[in-house]
């Protein structure tokens, strides 16, 4: 079967660094995606990788390793805004994109 | 400077009630999709279209229906709604699927009573 796993829940600390991993095991990849959601609103887009390696845009970079099935969002200089979960989704072989249950940012002071 | 828009953003149902969700672009895609989101599980795909007149069964398909009559608008319809039904819905689209990006509506919290 497919799978993504990541983190349910993890706590960080305001302007300090969070890494979220994202394992998946999919039939075929077609990319990776992070999506942020803040509660009670919709996923908005983060990130694409397609190719192994890191993808840096502003305080966020999000890393991809095909062959080790493992992606993880990098968050700089955490703001309070940031608490939110974060969405990470593997494009399969039929181009459909498959989720995982996200993992809940809490920022603390 | 819509983008996707959803109606009605909260709705309650008793059960074998039936409603239909109207999912609304601006942005010209051909692709549309709905999804439902459950605590704790990722999004599911319900139904989708590749194009006006098109659909397909997702992941997640019994017990709704869909409907593509305009390139704009992606209907979901619940013929006869359940208490497992209770969820948020939500409505994407895209240019092409492999730009990957989604454009997701704000959501419709159905509760099936």
């Amino acid at each position: 079967g497919q799978n993504i796993d990541q983190p349910t829940e993890m706590t960080a600390t305001e302007g300090a660094i969070v890494q979220i991993n994202c394992t998946y095991q999919t039939s075929g990849f077609n990319g990776l995606f992070w999506y942020q959601q803040h509660a009670g609103e919709a996923p908005t887009f983060l990130s694409y990788n397609v190719l192994d390696g890191l993808e840096e845009k502003g305080r966020f970079s999000s890393f991809l390793s095909r062959s080790k099935g493992y992606s993880y969002l990098l968050l700089k200089e955490l703001q309070m805004k940031d608490s939110a979960s974060y969405l990470c989704a593997v494009m399969d072989s039929n181009y459909q994109l498959i989720w995982g249950a996200g993992t809940k940012l809490i920022i603390k002071p | 400077n819509a983008g996707v828009t959803q109606t009605p953003k909260f709705r309650v149902l008793k059960t074998g009630q039936s409603m239909t969700l109207l999912c609304a672009q601006d942005m010209n895609h051909e692709y549309m999709y709905w999804y439902r989101q459950d605590p704790g599980m990722g999004l599911r795909l319900i139904h989708y279209s590749v194009g006006e007149g098109t659909t397909a069964k997702g992941e997640v398909p019994d017990g709704y229906n869909v409907s593509r009559l305009k390139k704009q608008n992606f209907l979901l319809g619940l013929e006869s709604a359940a208490p497992s039904q209770t969820s948020v819905y939500f409505c994407a689209s895209t240019a092409g699927v492999a730009s990957g990006e989604l454009f997701f509506g704000e959501g419709s919290r159905l509760t099936v009573l």
